[in-house]
């Protein structure tokens, strides 16, 4: 079964610090979708990505798609306390269900 | 718009006794639904799929006659822990489809249920 794996688990940085997370699959996806998630409330939507070579930005948070449409990448720049929670990729491989990774703790120390 | 809500936010209650979570979306008819449960530190789990109007789909793994699931219109699902225990304790989301025409799901802000 197609799971998507991102990288890394965790991370810690200090205010200002630019961060990346990515989330990788087995498959090529149809669609990926980064959520963002503070623990024990619901997922806050921040991008969706369909196209490969695909590039989107909302304010200092920029996603990638690469072109075989397996990888994609979540960059922050200039983080900020506001940034820290859980940042989830979720993904449509085709079957109209979601799968979901692993989840990437972000902690910005002020 | 595509705005998806859930009530209770959090419920507690004794073991043994069936609780109720409402999914409703609030300004698009959701043809499909979908029901979660994420434990502490972990991510989204899927239990079913349910479809307005049909029975649910069950994940394996998953206890239909424990966790029922009732799609009864296409604006609300309902997802019955029946005969509660503490290990069902966990935070249940709801996800519904059919906004936008394609399968962008949009999710619930979840329900955290606590089994004394």
């Amino acid at each position: 079964s197609q799971e998507l794996e991102q990288s890394p688990q965790s991370l810690i940085v200090q205010e200002g610090k630019n961060l990346t997370i990515n989330c990788t699959s087995s498959k090529t996806l149809y669609g990926l979708y980064w959520y963002k998630q503070k623990y024990g409330e619901g997922l806050i939507f921040l991008m969706m990505l369909q196209k490969g070579g695909e590039e989107k930005s909302h304010e200092k948070i920029t996603a990638k798609l690469d072109e075989k449409k397996q990888q994609s990448s979540l960059h922050i720049t200039a983080s900020q306390p506001s940034h820290a929670g859980i940042y989830l990729c979720g993904a449509d491989p085709g079957t109209y269900k979601y799968i979901f990774g692993t989840g990437t703790r972000l902690k910005v120390l002020a | 718009g595509a705005v998806v809500s859930q009530h209770p936010s959090w419920v507690i209650c004794k073991s043994g006794t069936s609780v109720k979570i409402e999914c409703r979306s609030l300004d698009f008819q959701a043809t499909t639904m979908f029901w979660y449960r994420q434990f502490p530190k972990q991510s989204l789990m899927l239990m079913a799929t349910s479809n307005e109007g049909s029975k649910a789909t069950y994940e394996q793994g998953v206890e239909k006659d424990k966790f029922l699931i009732n799609h009864a219109s296409l604006t609300l699902s309902t997802l019955t822990v029946t005969s509660a225990h503490p290990e069902d304790s966990s935070f249940y989301i709801c996800s519904a489809s059919g906004a936008s025409g394609v399968n962008e799901q949009f999710f619930g802000p979840g329900t955290r249920l606590t089994v004394l």
